[in-house]
């Protein structure tokens, strides 16, 4: 039972390029989350997804990121034109409906 | 501004004592909390939740204090041990915001053999 899959591990773009992230839920699992973390702050609440509907995006920033969890597929979150301050560990987390999240080892992206 | 603070960036414990960890937050709607630990490069892992109509939770060495009057909530980890070294995020939510978990900025424990 293969726990959140976070991938790539790590991501290097240059700046204006796209960074692309993938999660693959938990099993099961119908909910996705999207959290962000920079360099010594805690975790931030970016996105919250159910299958084909974004049901929270009140953490997203309003250019450049937007997200998805398709029918089929892992969720993506997609970052357009990136720049040196989207540099962040972003962690994906998912659940079953009103119950404790799980998370993913999250992708670290390096914008250089 | 901060929903949810871990006043204490990091704590020292020598092994076998007790770690207290503690978590104010300022929004009363908040009535689901959450403490997580946070190894480096891997993602947070949940540790125990407490719902706002209990003031106690306890799992094994771990046990969730919840003061709602004073929006104040603690981990206790009794006896501490080496491999308690981590980061520890508490969370929160409430009802009316779905899922949408807002985080502390953690507390990083260091457990002194």
């Amino acid at each position: 039972n293969a726990g959140v899959m976070q991938n790539p591990r790590h991501l290097v773009r240059r700046r204006g390029q796209e960074a692309r992230l993938r999660c693959s839920p938990m099993k099961g699992h119908s909910h996705v989350y999207w959290y962000r973390q920079l360099p010594e702050e805690g975790l931030k609440f970016m996105v919250y997804l159910q299958k084909e509907n974004i049901i929270d995006e009140s953490g997203m920033p309003k250019e450049r990121f937007s997200a998805e969890f398709p029918k089929e597929g892992p969720s993506i979150l997609r970052i357009q034109q990136v720049v040196r301050g989207d540099s962040a560990a972003y962690f994906c987390a998912s659940s079953p409906l009103g119950a404790e999240q799980y998370f993913g080892p999250g992708t670290r992206l390096t914008v250089t | 501004d901060q929903q949810v603070k871990q006043n204490s960036p990091s704590l020292s414990v020598q092994e076998g004592r007790i770690s207290i960890l503690n978590c104010d937050y300022t929004n009363s709607m908040f009535d689901y909390f959450l403490w997580y630990k946070k190894y480096p490069a891997e993602g947070p892992t949940f540790l125990i939740s407490i719902s706002s109509i209990k003031d106690k939770n306890e799992d094994g060495r771990f046990t969730v204090f919840l003061n709602k009057s004073a929006k104040h909530l603690s981990l206790h980890i009794v006896p501490s041990q080496p491999g308690d070294s981590a980061v520890y995020f508490c969370a929160a939510s409430a009802e009316n915001y779905g899922q949408n978990f807002v985080f502390g900025p953690g507390t990083r424990l260091s457990v002194l053999p």
